[in-house]
């Protein structure tokens, strides 16, 4: 079954630990982003790679941290110093950087307790 | 960067009526704009785009119209029916990042 999955579904971290979101695709695709959605805000992009061992900050980049060392796989850490970690994380990937349709994953809901 | 407008933020319709969303962006260079539906719980699906050679595109019920010159796009849905209640977001990209930037996304209702 192809596609892009993320993993966990809902995630629960305490404040002052780093935590990793898993992104994974088996679209054979060559640009990953990583949208962080809040309500009323739209989709806002933290990160995005065009293809491996490469990846550009984007609008929100700020206490987030990426690697993309494997085409198919584009995890994400959401640091300590990131201040308001609480949100739906939406990865997604495509053929060619923004030219083309972008897939999504089903996302994930990081909650600080 | 890129920075992409829609309005209204919310919409409500009644059933049979149309619905019209519009896009504004900022970088003249950009060449590509989709709008994506996101339904509740669920991931944003593409619905319908179009590159900057057309002006106009339709898919059944659906359309989406590009005024390259005063850089807004706009979305329309036709004989609107109760599962075309969702948030749409529109997005552009090829300027000079090629990255994908979206807007705040719309709230459509559809009121039976």
């Amino acid at each position: 079954d192809g596609g892009i999955t993320q993993s966990p579904k809902y995630l629960f971290r305490k404040e002052g630990q780093n935590v990793t979101l898993s992104c994974e695709q088996n679209l054979n695709h060559d640009a990953m982003y990583w949208y962080r959605q809040d309500p009323g805000q739209g989709l806002r992009l933290i990160y995005y790679s065009q293809i491996v061992n490469d990846f550009q900050k984007g609008d929100i980049a700020e206490g987030y941290s990426v690697s993309r060392e494997k085409k198919e796989s584009f995890p994400l850490t959401v640091t300590s110093a990131q201040k308001n970690p609480t949100a739906f994380y939406l990865c997604a990937s495509s053929i060619q950087r923004g030219h083309t349709e972008a897939f999504f994953g089903q996302g994930t809901r990081l909650t600080v307790v | 960067g890129e920075n992409v407008e829609q309005h209204p933020s919310t919409l409500s319709v009644q059933e049979g009526d149309s619905a019209v969303i519009k896009c504004t962006y900022s970088d003249s260079a950009s060449n590509y704009f989709p709008w994506y539906k996101q339904e509740l719980g669920k991931r944003p699906q593409l619905i319908i785009d179009i590159r900057s050679n057309v002006g106009e595109k339709k898919d059944q019920r659906i359309a989406v119209t590009l005024n390259k010159t005063a850089k807004h796009f706009s979305l329309h849905i036709t004989e609107t029916q109760p599962e075309d209640s969702a948030v749409y977001f529109c997005a552009s990209s090829g300027g000079g990042n090629n990255r994908l930037a979206f807007g705040k996304g719309n709230q459509v209702v559809v009121i039976p």
